[in-house]
């Protein structure tokens, strides 16, 4: 059971380019989440899905992108990458019911130069 | 609106001291409460949780926490730190969209 998975662990852009960061999970969570985190900062919400075909914008969705078209899948995409993006990116989904809590992939860290 | 603060940045303790992380939270209804830890360059990992009823939750790794309704807190604690337990633990609530609300973090350093 790998759980939640993201790729790439480790990135450097250059001001502009664009890239998506993969997300895939295995456990049939229908609640997946799109944290950065920023040093001293805590975790911050970007964007979240309720389920596949279904997203909506959390705390800091300003230059990010994301789709849902399966339950396993969700990837965050950004468009024109600024230095203010650079952040460690952690994908995560929810476990249902009374045994809810959040599963973390391990996540990306970015650099955009 | 709901938030986690987390007065804490850095805390030192000897190993083998008493350990306490202190939590504070904003809220209108029953708060869902988490603490999670996490090591460097890892993810975020679960250490307990605060639905509703027995007030003292007992977590992973020998922590525990208490809900005080009245102060708005669930501090963590640990009786007895080990060198391992270095790490940043993070205090989040649950929000109304069924994600997590974190504090800042509070980083642990253990000293021999």
């Amino acid at each position: 059971n790998a759980g939640v998975t993201q790729t790439p662990k480790f990135r450097i852009l250059k001001i502009g380019q664009s890239m998506t960061l993969q997300c895939t999970q295995d456990m049939n969570h229908n609640y997946m989440y799109w944290y950065r985190q920023d040093p001293g900062m805590g975790l911050k919400l970007i964007y979240y899905s309720v389920g596949a075909g279904i997203t909506d914008k959390g705390e800091v969705p300003n230059g990010y992108n994301v789709s849902r078209s399966t339950t396993e899948d969700f990837p965050l995409r950004l468009e024109l990458a600024a230095p203010s993006q650079t952040s460690v990116y952690f994908c995560a989904s929810r476990s249902p019911g009374l045994n809810e809590k959040l599963f973390f992939g391990s996540g990306t860290q970015l650099s955009v130069l | 609106a709901q938030s986690v603060t987390q007065p804490d940045i850095h805390i030192t303790v000897s190993e083998g001291a008493s350990l306490e992380l202190r939590c504070n939270y904003s809220y209108g209804a029953t708060p869902y409460l988490f603490w999670y830890v996490q090591s460097p360059g890892q993810g975020l990992q679960l250490l307990l949780k605060y639905f509703s009823g027995d007030t003292l939750v007992q977590g992973i790794k020998g922590f525990e926490a208490e809900f005080k309704r009245s102060q708005s807190s669930f501090n963590l604690r640990k009786p007895s730190v080990h060198w391992s337990d270095a790490a940043e633990y993070f205090c989040a609530v649950g929000g109304s969209q069924g994600n997590l609300i974190f504090g800042k973090g509070t980083k642990l350093s253990v000293k021999p």
